[in-house]
C-alpha cells in the first residue's frame, strides 16, 4: 500500500543549525513526491517538489529510491522556518489523475 | 488574487445531521479536490473533481459526497453526521487535471456534537 511516514513529531533546532526533516515512502512505480508547509495561521502551501530539483528558501530534498526516502534539508536554520511540515506522495489513480498521500507532518521549531 | 476560498470557515453540528461546504477555486483552474485533516494528521483525500466530473475519490463512506458546478466552484456535504467527522476540511484547486501543485484554502473547522 501506497504510505508516506514522518517519523518525528516534533524537532527542535537552534537558529543557525542544520535542519533534516526525514520522510519515507512506500510505492511500487515511480514515485513522486513534494514537501507542503504550513506556516502559523497561514495556509497550507507547497514548498517543492523532487521533479523539479529545486532550492526553495534553501530547502532541498533528494529523492532516494534505494532508501525510499525524500528528506527535507536546510543547512542553517532560521526562526522564520518554525512551521508544520508534511511531505507528500502523488497516487495516480488514471492517466494523468492522482491525489496526494501526505504524512502526518513534522513540526519545526527553530529556537533563537 | 483572492486564492482558494472556503466556506464556511467554522460551524457546529449535531450527530445525524448534515453539511454542505462550499469551496471557489483560483480563477482558471478547473480542477478541485477535497481533504479531511483530523487533529494531529495530515490531510486525507476525499475527492478530486475535473471539468465537473469525478475523477477520484478516497477511502470515505457514501454519506461523503460533491460535485462542481458550471463555474468550477464546488460543494461538499456529509449526511448523518457521526463525531468522527470533526476535522479540517480543505479545499485545493488546481490548473491541471492531476494532483501536483495544489493551491489549498484556509479549510471548514467543523465540530460534530
Amino acid at each position: 500500500a501506497q504510505r508516506v511516514t514522518q517519523p518525528e513529531k516534533l524537532l527542535s533546532v537552534f537558529k543557525g543549525a542544520p535542519v533534516e526533516l526525514k520522510c519515507n515512502y512506500s510505492y511500487s512505480g515511480s514515485p513522486e513526491l513534494f514537501w507542503y508547509v504550513q506556516y502559523s495561521r497561514q495556509r497550507l502551501q507547497l514548498l517543492l517538489r523532487h521533479i523539479s530539483r529545486e532550492s526553495i528558501k534553501g530547502f532541498t530534498a533528494d529523492l532516494n529510491k534505494g532508501e525510499t526516502s525524500f528528506h527535507l534539508k536546510k543547512p542553517f536554520a532560521q526562526e522564520e522556518d518554525s512551521a508544520m511540515y508534511y511531505c507528500a506522495l502523488k497516487k495516480y489513480y488514471g492517466g494523468s489523475q492522482g491525489n496526494l498521500i501526505f504524512g502526518k507532518g513534522t513540526k519545526l521549531s527553530v529556537k533563537p | 488574487d483572492a486564492g482558494v476560498t472556503q466556506s464556511p470557515t467554522h460551524l457546529i453540528k449535531t450527530r445525524g445531521q448534515h453539511v454542505t461546504l462550499r469551496c471557489s477555486p483560483i480563477s482558471g483552474h478547473k480542477s478541485v479536490s477535497w481533504y479531511q485533516q483530523v487533529l494531529g494528521q495530515g490531510p486525507q483525500f476525499i475527492f478530486q473533481y475535473y471539468e465537473k466530473e469525478e475523477r477520484g475519490r478516497g477511502n470515505f463512506p457514501d454519506r461523503f459526497s460533491a460535485r462542481q458546478f458550471p463555474n468550477y466552484s464546488s460543494e461538499l456535504n456529509v449526511n448523518a453526521l457521526l463525531l468522527g467527522d470533526s476535522a479540517l476540511y480543505l479545499c485545493a484547486s488546481s490548473s491541471l487535471s492531476g494532483a501536483g501543485d495544489l493551491f489549498f484554502g484556509e479549510g471548514s473547522r467543523l465540530t460534530v456534537l
